[in-house]
């Protein structure tokens, strides 16, 4: 079975520029999440999708941060305009309704 | 308010050694309990869980952790260590799975060392 898949791996862009990130789930994984993982920290939520609906979205900054989940699959995460604070690591996991989470290799992002 | 806490930001053990990793919580409600285990440039592998039941529960690569609601805690053990056990090993808490409840409040992670 394979797993979550995110792209790309790395990322570098000078502060105020946007960048976006992509996850496919594993096949059939109705619940979504996306987690920032600040170097030093453990993960934070930002988001989580059940099928293409927002469950979740309390700790996303909107005024620059956006995510979408079209058709219920594939998940997209924009962060627009970068900042510094936002250089971290964008983990992409995913479940079943009521199950464990399975976590992506996730995506680092350095803002210069 | 919901959190974790692992009071040990780095352990340096020998292999072969026996291995404890520390976990507190704060939940308001019935918690859910994991551990993870992250190698560098990896994701987040989960090691165990516990829902209910027995206390002490068994994880892959070895693991165990047991749950003692009166601490409020939810120590990772290990009998021996090995060398590839080297990562960072992180405590999260949960209400369990779906809607709302199924958000993970992870601790700030123990990186642990190994030496031959």
């Amino acid at each position: 079975e394979a797993g979550v898949a995110q792209s790309p791996r790395y990322k570098i862009i000078e502060k105020r520029q946007s960048v976006a990130f992509w996850c496919n789930p594993i096949s059939g994984h109705a619940t979504l999440y996306w987690y920032q993982q600040i170097l030093g920290q453990g993960p934070k939520l930002l988001i989580q999708f059940q099928n293409n609906g927002v469950v979740d979205d309390s700790q996303l900054p909107k005024d620059r941060f956006s995510a979408e989940r079209l058709k219920g699959v594939d998940s997209t995460l924009k962060i627009q305009p970068a900042k510094l604070e936002d250089s971290a690591v964008y983990l992409c996991a995913s479940s079943l309704v009521r199950r464990e989470q399975f976590f992506g290799p996730g995506t680092r992002l350095t803002v210069l | 308010a919901q959190s974790v806490t692992q009071p040990d930001i780095h352990i340096t053990v020998s292999e072969g050694a026996s291995l404890e990793l520390r976990c507190n919580y704060s939940y308001g409600a019935t918690p859910y309990l994991f551990w993870y285990v992250q190698s560098p440039g990896q994701g987040l592998q989960l090691l165990l869980k516990y829902f209910s039941g027995d206390t002490l529960v068994q994880g892959i690569k070895g693991f165990e952790a047991e749950f003692k609601r009166s601490q409020s805690s939810f120590n990772l053990r290990k009998p021996s260590v090995h060398w590839s056990d080297a990562a960072e090993y992180f405590c999260a808490v949960g209400g369990g799975y779906g809607g709302s409840q199924g958000n993970l409040i992870f601790g700030k992670g123990t990186k642990l060392s190994v030496k031959p």
